[in-house]
């Protein structure tokens, strides 16, 4: 039974480039949570997804960034036209319900020149 | 503004011993508490949690306690093991709601030998 999975695991990106972010939830988990860690710092929320719903985004940058969970597929969390202050550790956590722990990936580490 | 608070970035104890990491929280409205542990370059890993309703939760080596009245919680672990050096994050969420997770910044473990 696999956990969470992201990929990539490390991406390196120039400014202005974008990023995609992906993540593949524990089979059976309709559930995805998007964290992103800045160094030094703790986990901050970004956005919580259902298949194809945005449920609360109140933690994302209000421009460049978006996050989708489609029918099929894994979840993405897209960043535009990147910027140094960009780069953290982006972690995806999935649960089978709202009211459930979550269950966290690796995380991928971002790191913009 | 901080709604979970760790205030000790970091904390040493001697194998075998007790460590207790604290965890203080402003938002009233919390009624499930988690605490999660986090190696290098892995994401969080669940621990062990609790809910408003108890002041006690305890599984093998791992107790949480909490003190509602003072919106506190504190992990004992005892006896401390070298495995157990690690971030540890405390987090808060409401129950039954389509809420996020808080999480405060962490505290590192270090067991010394």
């Amino acid at each position: 039974n696999a956990g969470v999975m992201q990929n990539p695991r490390h991406l390196v990106r120039r400014r202005g480039q974008e990023a995609r972010l992906r993540c593949s939830p524990m089979k059976g988990h309709s559930h995805v949570y998007w964290y992103r860690q800045l160094p030094e710092e703790g986990l901050k929320f970004m956005v919580y997804l259902q298949k194809e719903n945005i449920i609360d985004e109140s933690g994302m940058p209000k421009e460049r960034f978006s996050a989708e969970f489609p029918k099929e597929g894994p979840s993405i969390l897209r960043i535009q036209q990147v910027v140094r202050g960009d780069s953290a550790a982006y972690f995806c956590a999935s649960s089978p319900g709202a009211a459930n722990e979550q269950f966290f990936g690796p995380g991928t580490r971002l790191t913009v020149l | 503004d901080q709604q979970v608070k760790q205030n000790s970035p970091s904390l040493s104890v001697q194998e075998g011993r007790i460590s207790i990491l604290n965890c203080d929280y402003t938002n009233s409205m919390f009624d499930y508490f988690l605490w999660y542990k986090k190696y290098p370059a892995e994401g969080p890993t669940f621990l062990i949690s609790i809910s408003s309703i108890k002041d006690k939760n305890e599984d093998g080596r791992f107790t949480v306690f909490l003190n509602k009245s003072a919106k506190h919680l504190s992990l004992h672990i005892v006896p401390s093991q070298p495995g157990d050096s690690a971030v540890y994050f405390c987090a808060a969420r409401r129950m039954n709601r389509d809420d996020k997770i808080i999480f405060g910044k962490g505290t590192r473990l270090h067991i010394l030998p």
